[in-house]
């Protein structure tokens, strides 16, 4: 079966730096969602990416499938206190119409002011 | 729109116990979902439904049981609950876009 791993598991960083999350995925993907939950609420979804060489920004976060599409990178510039949060990565495994999405385990972001 | 609606948003049980966690959403979506989210373990599914009328195991199905009651509503029921079963429980619906609207989740704790 597929998995995805992300990497790291936590991360603290000071406001204003810059930070990336990894996702990596065993077998190719067809579908990869970035989500972010902040703690003890819901999924609010990011962004998707389908093609490899993709890439998607929205306000300071930018999302990167690579060429072989196994790996996504979610990249945060100037990170601010409301960039905290648990962002999850999610992955379609194969092409069929249910979009049965597995996910990775998550990783917590703390950005210290 | 409210999206997508869970209820109730905390429960707890006893073992044994039964419950049923409610769905619905307002979006038209053909496609819901019901995940458990476990720390350290991200969120795995549980039972889908493709359309109204038709529903299919996911990953972790065992020891729950899944009505689409129609369109709107997905329910996720719990017959004997058991202390394996506390978790976080998200609905989630899809339309043909690729991405999926999650609800606000249930707290679910199995004594």
């Amino acid at each position: 079966s597929q998995e995805l791993e992300q990497s790291p598991q936590s991360l603290i960083v000071q406001e204003g730096k810059n930070l990336t999350i990894n996702c990596t995925s065993s077998k190719t993907l067809y579908g990869l969602y970035w989500y972010k939950q902040k703690y003890g609420e819901g999924l609010i979804f990011l962004m998707m990416l389908q093609k490899g060489g993709e890439e998607k920004s929205h306000e300071k976060i930018t999302a990167k499938l690579d060429e072989k599409k196994q790996q996504s990178s979610l990249h945060i510039t100037a990170s601010q206190p409301s960039h905290a949060g648990i962002y999850l990565c999610g992955a379609v495994p194969r092409m069929d119409s249910s979009y049965k999405l597995i996910f990775g385990s998550g990783t917590r972001l703390l950005v210290r002011p | 729109n409210a999206g997508v609606t869970q209820t109730p948003k905390f429960q707890v049980l006893k073992t044994g116990q039964s419950m049923t966690l409610q769905c619905a959403q307002d979006m038209n979506h053909n496609s819901m979902y019901w995940y458990r989210q476990d720390p350290g373990m991200g969120l795995r599914l549980i039972y889908y439904s493709a359309s109204e009328g038709t529903t299919d195991k996911g990953e972790v199905p065992n020891g729950y049981n899944v009505s689409r009651l129609n369109k709107r509503e997905f329910s996720l029921r719990l017959e004997s609950a058991a202390p394996s079963q506390t978790s976080v429980y998200f609905c989630a619906s899809r339309l043909t876009s690729y991405e999926q609207y999650f609800g606000p989740g249930t707290r679910l704790t199995v004594t």
